[in-house]
């Protein structure tokens, strides 16, 4: 009921292409759905988040897709760069239990 | 940029012995959590307080596992006494008092390797 699960685990992309992560959830209270970016050695850093009363939302390279019925969204990367080679990671949580469910990761390589 | 503190950045100890992390959340940031991240896999929560008190710590291992947040600022976690099992990142973050946002903050995190 808790699960996140994110795809995939492993992803190259050419510099200048889109990277595209998928996370699917099955627990309908989670209302607050966050993206982190974590590179070796590193906390993850707060990238984009999004609540389920909008479809879309875009920072700069970035943009989040959320289907609240499929109850899937997705991290979408533009322009992607060799700086945006790291690690991602998709959350979740509740109004009333703010403490976040994380997928699996995403190890991201751009290449040159 | 205010951030989240943690110390020590890396702790080395042997099987049975105990070992403690802490944690300055950003100020004026009422929670506080502590997660563990396994190599390879996303952070998992241990425990979180709410100022000084604990509401969540259903996943700590509290044969083990103990932590504390005295004053409703700072934070250790403390294990006793550690396991090979134990080896992993401790991450502590940080956000608002419940109500205003959602957004948490991670530190930099404590790698522990139990030998």
């Amino acid at each position: 009921q808790q699960q996140v699960k994110q795809s995939p685990q492993s992803l190259i992309v050419q510099k200048g292409g889109i990277s595209i992560i998928n996370c699917a959830y099955e627990n309908t209270a989670f209302d607050y759905f966050p993206w982190y970016q974590q590179f070796p050695g590193k906390g993850p850093a707060l990238l984009i988040a999004i609540r389920p009363d909008v479809s879309e939302k875009k920072e700069g390279r970035f943009t989040i897709s959320f289907n609240k019925s499929a109850k899937q969204f997705s991290l979408h990367i533009m322009d992607s760069q060799p700086g945006d080679s790291a690690t991602y990671f998709c959350a979740a949580s509740t109004t009333g239990r703010r403490a976040l469910t994380f997928g699996s990761g995403t190890r991201l390589q751009v290449q040159p | 940029e205010a951030e989240v503190a943690q110390s020590p950045r890396y702790k080395i100890t042997e099987k049975s012995q105990a070992v403690a992390f802490w944690c300055d959340p950003i100020s004026g940031h009422a929670t506080l959590y502590w997660y563990r991240q396994i190599l390879g896999q996303g952070p998992e929560l241990l425990v979180q307080f709410q100022d000084e008190s604990v509401v969540d710590d259903s996943q700590l291992p509290k044969d083990r596992f103990s932590a504390e947040r005295l004053k409703g600022v700072d934070s250790t976690l403390k294990i006793q006494p550690a396991e090979l099992g134990d080896s992993a990142m401790y991450l502590c973050a940080s956000s608002r008092r419940q109500g205003s946002s959602y957004e948490q903050y991670f530190g930099p995190g404590t790698r522990l390797t139990v030998t």
